[in-house]
Protein backbone atom coordinates (compact mmCIF):
# COMPACT_ATOMS: atom_id res chain seq x y z
CA UNK A 1 0.00 0.00 0.00
CA UNK A 2 1.27 3.50 -0.87
CA UNK A 3 1.78 5.53 2.45
CA UNK A 4 1.15 9.87 2.78
CA UNK A 5 2.57 11.79 5.36
CA UNK A 6 1.84 15.12 5.59
CA UNK A 7 4.10 18.04 7.54
CA UNK A 8 3.11 19.95 9.60
CA UNK A 9 0.57 18.36 11.46
CA UNK A 10 -0.15 21.46 13.19
CA UNK A 11 0.50 24.66 12.33
CA UNK A 12 -0.93 28.50 13.26
CA UNK A 13 -1.00 31.31 11.33
CA UNK A 14 -2.23 35.06 10.63
CA UNK A 15 -5.03 35.90 8.26
CA UNK A 16 -2.95 37.20 5.28
CA UNK A 17 -0.09 34.84 5.46
CA UNK A 18 1.74 32.12 3.32
CA UNK A 19 1.07 29.01 4.45
CA UNK A 20 2.44 25.58 2.79
CA UNK A 21 1.50 22.45 3.47
CA UNK A 22 3.30 19.09 2.29
CA UNK A 23 2.64 15.53 1.45
CA UNK A 24 4.84 12.84 0.79
CA UNK A 25 3.71 9.65 -0.91
CA UNK A 26 6.39 6.35 -0.33
CA UNK A 27 6.22 5.48 -4.12
CA UNK A 28 5.55 7.66 -7.14
CA UNK A 29 1.86 8.36 -7.67
CA UNK A 30 2.08 10.23 -11.01
CA UNK A 31 0.70 13.12 -10.03
CA UNK A 32 -2.69 11.40 -9.03
CA UNK A 33 -3.37 13.57 -5.90
CA UNK A 34 -6.20 15.21 -4.43
CA UNK A 35 -6.45 17.99 -1.74
CA UNK A 36 -8.93 18.43 0.32
CA UNK A 37 -10.27 21.22 3.08
CA UNK A 38 -12.41 19.82 5.98
CA UNK A 39 -14.29 22.17 8.68
CA UNK A 40 -15.82 20.31 11.62
CA UNK A 41 -18.67 18.74 11.28
CA UNK A 42 -18.57 19.12 7.62
CA UNK A 43 -17.62 16.70 4.52
CA UNK A 44 -14.19 17.09 3.21
CA UNK A 45 -14.45 19.40 0.05
CA UNK A 46 -12.35 18.87 -2.98
CA UNK A 47 -9.69 21.92 -3.49
CA UNK A 48 -6.99 20.25 -5.95
CA UNK A 49 -7.25 17.42 -7.98
CA UNK A 50 -4.23 15.96 -10.46
CA UNK A 51 -1.71 17.83 -7.92
CA UNK A 52 -1.83 21.31 -9.61
CA UNK A 53 -5.64 21.54 -10.99
CA UNK A 54 -7.83 23.80 -8.84
CA UNK A 55 -11.65 22.41 -8.62
CA UNK A 56 -14.30 24.94 -10.07
CA UNK A 57 -15.35 27.38 -7.76
CA UNK A 58 -12.27 27.14 -5.26
CA UNK A 59 -10.47 30.55 -4.41
CA UNK A 60 -7.19 31.29 -7.00
CA UNK A 61 -5.21 31.80 -3.34
CA UNK A 62 -5.15 28.10 -3.68
CA UNK A 63 -2.65 26.10 -5.74
CA UNK A 64 -0.65 23.14 -5.87
CA UNK A 65 2.69 21.47 -6.89
CA UNK A 66 4.90 18.32 -7.25
CA UNK A 67 8.02 17.46 -7.41
CA UNK A 68 8.59 13.63 -7.41
CA UNK A 69 6.77 12.01 -4.66
CA UNK A 70 6.53 15.75 -2.84
CA UNK A 71 3.17 17.50 -3.04
CA UNK A 72 2.56 20.82 -1.71
CA UNK A 73 -0.56 22.89 -0.95
CA UNK A 74 -0.46 26.67 -0.92
CA UNK A 75 -2.40 29.00 0.53
CA UNK A 76 -0.89 32.46 -0.91
CA UNK A 77 -2.67 34.65 1.31
CA UNK A 78 -4.59 32.52 4.39
CA UNK A 79 -8.49 34.00 4.92
CA UNK A 80 -10.40 33.50 7.93
CA UNK A 81 -12.80 30.86 6.01
CA UNK A 82 -9.53 28.70 5.37
CA UNK A 83 -9.13 27.60 9.52
CA UNK A 84 -9.75 24.06 8.82
CA UNK A 85 -8.24 20.54 8.54
CA UNK A 86 -6.19 19.52 5.01
CA UNK A 87 -5.85 16.00 3.78
CA UNK A 88 -3.74 14.98 0.89
CA UNK A 89 -5.51 11.72 -0.69
CA UNK A 90 -3.30 9.20 -3.70
CA UNK A 91 -5.56 8.04 -6.28
CA UNK A 92 -3.05 5.93 -8.22
CA UNK A 93 -3.36 2.67 -7.03
CA UNK A 94 -5.76 0.91 -4.51
CA UNK A 95 -6.36 1.61 -1.48
CA UNK A 96 -6.91 5.04 -1.85
CA UNK A 97 -5.16 6.55 1.09
CA UNK A 98 -5.88 9.51 2.78
CA UNK A 99 -3.13 11.67 4.67
CA UNK A 100 -2.93 12.58 8.73
CA UNK A 101 -4.03 15.38 8.06
CA UNK A 102 -2.70 19.41 8.90
CA UNK A 103 -4.89 21.48 11.10
CA UNK A 104 -4.56 25.22 9.93
CA UNK A 105 -5.16 27.07 13.51
CA UNK A 106 -5.59 30.90 13.85
CA UNK A 107 -2.55 32.50 15.55
CA UNK B 1 -26.16 19.75 -9.64
CA UNK B 2 -25.84 16.29 -8.23
CA UNK B 3 -26.87 15.97 -4.19
CA UNK B 4 -25.96 12.45 -2.31
CA UNK B 5 -27.88 11.85 1.09
CA UNK B 6 -27.14 9.25 3.47
CA UNK B 7 -29.15 6.77 5.08
CA UNK B 8 -29.29 4.43 7.69
CA UNK B 9 -29.28 3.23 11.50
CA UNK B 10 -27.16 5.41 13.68
CA UNK B 11 -26.82 2.41 16.08
CA UNK B 12 -25.62 -1.43 15.54
CA UNK B 13 -24.69 -3.49 17.69
CA UNK B 14 -21.45 -5.63 17.93
CA UNK B 15 -21.16 -8.22 15.73
CA UNK B 16 -24.32 -7.07 13.70
CA UNK B 17 -23.92 -5.88 9.82
CA UNK B 18 -23.73 -1.89 9.52
CA UNK B 19 -26.51 -1.22 6.45
CA UNK B 20 -26.26 2.32 4.69
CA UNK B 21 -27.81 3.46 1.34
CA UNK B 22 -26.75 6.97 -0.60
CA UNK B 23 -29.56 8.16 -2.36
CA UNK B 24 -28.28 10.45 -6.38
CA UNK B 25 -30.31 13.34 -6.86
CA UNK B 26 -30.24 16.06 -9.45
CA UNK B 27 -28.16 12.94 -11.87
CA UNK B 28 -27.72 9.55 -12.93
CA UNK B 29 -26.39 7.21 -10.92
CA UNK B 30 -25.64 5.58 -14.55
CA UNK B 31 -23.87 8.13 -15.66
CA UNK B 32 -19.86 7.94 -16.43
CA UNK B 33 -19.04 8.68 -12.39
CA UNK B 34 -17.89 6.11 -9.99
CA UNK B 35 -19.44 6.27 -6.39
CA UNK B 36 -17.56 5.62 -3.08
CA UNK B 37 -17.73 5.45 0.56
CA UNK B 38 -15.12 6.75 3.19
CA UNK B 39 -15.79 7.05 6.55
CA UNK B 40 -13.83 9.01 9.60
CA UNK B 41 -13.33 7.57 12.87
CA UNK B 42 -13.75 10.35 15.65
CA UNK B 43 -10.48 12.19 15.52
CA UNK B 44 -9.15 10.61 12.49
CA UNK B 45 -8.71 11.50 9.37
CA UNK B 46 -10.73 9.84 6.39
CA UNK B 47 -10.42 6.06 5.38
CA UNK B 48 -11.54 4.98 1.79
CA UNK B 49 -13.58 2.03 1.94
CA UNK B 50 -14.53 1.12 -1.46
CA UNK B 51 -16.26 1.94 -5.04
CA UNK B 52 -18.81 0.90 -7.34
CA UNK B 53 -19.25 1.61 -11.08
CA UNK B 54 -22.83 1.45 -12.53
CA UNK B 55 -21.80 -1.53 -14.51
CA UNK B 56 -21.54 -3.64 -10.89
CA UNK B 57 -17.75 -3.26 -10.95
CA UNK B 58 -16.10 -2.76 -7.28
CA UNK B 59 -13.10 -2.16 -5.71
CA UNK B 60 -12.56 -2.59 -1.61
CA UNK B 61 -10.04 -1.57 0.26
CA UNK B 62 -7.78 -4.97 1.69
CA UNK B 63 -8.42 -4.35 5.31
CA UNK B 64 -12.12 -4.05 4.82
CA UNK B 65 -12.80 -6.47 2.20
CA UNK B 66 -13.33 -9.81 3.92
CA UNK B 67 -16.59 -7.51 5.76
CA UNK B 68 -18.00 -5.19 2.86
CA UNK B 69 -20.26 -5.45 0.22
CA UNK B 70 -21.15 -2.19 -1.93
CA UNK B 71 -24.27 -2.69 -4.32
CA UNK B 72 -25.95 -0.20 -6.74
CA UNK B 73 -29.56 -0.24 -7.43
CA UNK B 74 -30.24 1.89 -10.64
CA UNK B 75 -33.70 2.08 -10.61
CA UNK B 76 -33.91 3.63 -6.97
CA UNK B 77 -30.82 5.54 -8.09
CA UNK B 78 -28.70 4.99 -5.10
CA UNK B 79 -26.13 2.46 -3.88
CA UNK B 80 -25.56 0.97 -1.02
CA UNK B 81 -22.79 -0.15 1.47
CA UNK B 82 -23.12 -3.45 4.16
CA UNK B 83 -20.74 -4.04 6.78
CA UNK B 84 -20.78 -7.29 8.41
CA UNK B 85 -19.25 -8.93 11.92
CA UNK B 86 -19.13 -4.62 12.79
CA UNK B 87 -16.77 -4.18 16.22
CA UNK B 88 -16.20 -0.66 17.94
CA UNK B 89 -13.38 0.09 15.78
CA UNK B 90 -16.07 0.44 13.21
CA UNK B 91 -17.54 3.38 14.83
CA UNK B 92 -17.59 6.32 12.86
CA UNK B 93 -18.70 9.16 9.74
CA UNK B 94 -19.78 7.62 7.08
CA UNK B 95 -19.48 9.05 3.75
CA UNK B 96 -20.77 8.69 0.60
CA UNK B 97 -19.28 10.69 -3.02
CA UNK B 98 -18.78 10.46 -6.02
CA UNK B 99 -15.84 11.34 -8.65
CA UNK B 100 -15.07 14.42 -10.73
CA UNK B 101 -15.08 12.33 -13.76
CA UNK B 102 -14.95 9.06 -15.34
CA UNK B 103 -11.83 8.74 -12.90
CA UNK B 104 -10.64 8.74 -9.75
CA UNK B 105 -8.03 10.94 -10.72
CA UNK B 106 -10.59 14.08 -10.66
CA UNK B 107 -10.70 13.93 -7.09
CA UNK B 108 -14.43 13.18 -5.12
CA UNK B 109 -16.07 16.50 -5.97
CA UNK B 110 -19.56 15.55 -4.31
CA UNK B 111 -20.11 14.17 -1.19
CA UNK B 112 -22.87 13.46 1.40
CA UNK B 113 -23.32 15.47 4.43
CA UNK B 114 -22.05 12.12 6.15
CA UNK B 115 -24.00 9.49 9.02
CA UNK B 116 -22.90 8.93 12.36
CA UNK B 117 -22.59 5.11 12.54
CA UNK B 118 -22.03 3.87 16.68
CA UNK B 119 -21.58 0.40 17.49
CA UNK B 120 -22.36 -0.53 20.70
CA UNK B 121 -24.30 -2.84 22.79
Amino acid sequence: DIQLTQSPSFLSASVGDRVTITCRASQDIYNYLAWYQQKPGKAPKLLIYAAFTLQSGVPSRFSGSASGTEFTLTISSLQPEDFATYYCQQLNSYPFAFGPGTKVDIK
Amino acid sequence: QVQLQESGPGLVKPSGTLSLTCAVSGGSISSSNWWTWVRQAPGKGPEWIGEIYHSGTTNYNPSLKSRVTISIDKSKNQFSLKMSSVIAADTAVYYCARYGSTSAYYGMDVWGQGTTVTVSS
